[in-house]
């Protein structure tokens, strides 16, 4: 198993400028969340899905886009980045349960993906 | 909200001696905990996590954890540290059954093992 992968390694974006962070997973893990760590503040949840076609927002929504079509994929998009979201976007996975809240797995993070917004 | 604490950002320990890593945490119902590693440009590893049972847990690479309910504490330890320890650790809550609730992390505390 690859685990939970994440593109692209490292990007620089210009202020304005919109891309996809992708995450992939072939666990057949049915919860997905995407964090950003900013130094001094941990982990911090954007959103997350509990299955394919079901999303919602974490603590840190604003500015950030998801969809969950795929069991194995959960992109992140950033509509207009901003300096504000420069950070390290972590990609995480857990089993879940049907329809619900992961409460005692243990989640699979992705290596990370970091990003800087001029 | 739940939310959890860890009041060092740095611990420094030297090879061979006992370290600890504090974590208290505070929950409105039962508390799942969690620490997680994370090695330089690494993703977060889990360590160790407590759900019910026993209050000592044993998780990896020789480190464990004490669920302290009194004192809503989660302090990782490790009897004998080792300079490939260095790393930032983290400590994550989340609320206990019945609950859908997310998992929230401490800003995290580096340890630092040196010879």
């Amino acid at each position: 198993n690859a685990g939970v992968t994440q593109t692209p390694k490292f990007q620089v974006l210009k202020t304005g400028q919109s891309m996809t962070l992708q995450c992939a997973q072939d666990m057949n893990h049915e919860y997905m969340s995407w964090y950003r760590q900013d130094p001094g503040m941990g982990l911090r949840l954007i959103h997350y899905s509990v299955g394919a076609g079901i999303t919602d927002q974490g603590e840190v929504p604003n500015g950030y886009n998801v969809s969950r079509s795929t069991t194995e994929d959960f992109p992140l998009r950033l509509l207009s980045a901003a300096p504000s979201q420069t950070s390290v976007y972590f990609c995480a996975s857990s089993y879940g349960l049907a329809g619900g809240y992961p409460l005692t797995d243990t989640q699979y993070f992705g290596p990370g993906t970091r990003l800087t917004v001029l | 909200a739940q939310s959890v604490a860890q009041p060092e950002d740095q611990v420094n320990v030297a090879e061979g001696n006992p370290l600890t890593v504090k974590c208290t945490y505070s929950v409105s119902g039962n508390p799942y905990l969690f620490w997680y590693v994370q090695y330089p440009n690494r993703g977060l590893q889990f360590l160790l996590k407590y759900i019910t049972g026993d209050n000592l847990v044993k998780g990896s690479y020789g480190f464990e954890a004490e669920f302290n309910k009194s004192q809503t504490s989660f302090h990782l330890k490790k009897p004998s540290a080792l300079v490939s320890d260095s790393a930032l650790y983290f400590c994550a809550v989340r609320e206990g059954a019945g609950t859908a609730s997310k998992l929230t992390f401490g800003t995290g505390t580096r340890l630092q093992v040196t010879l």
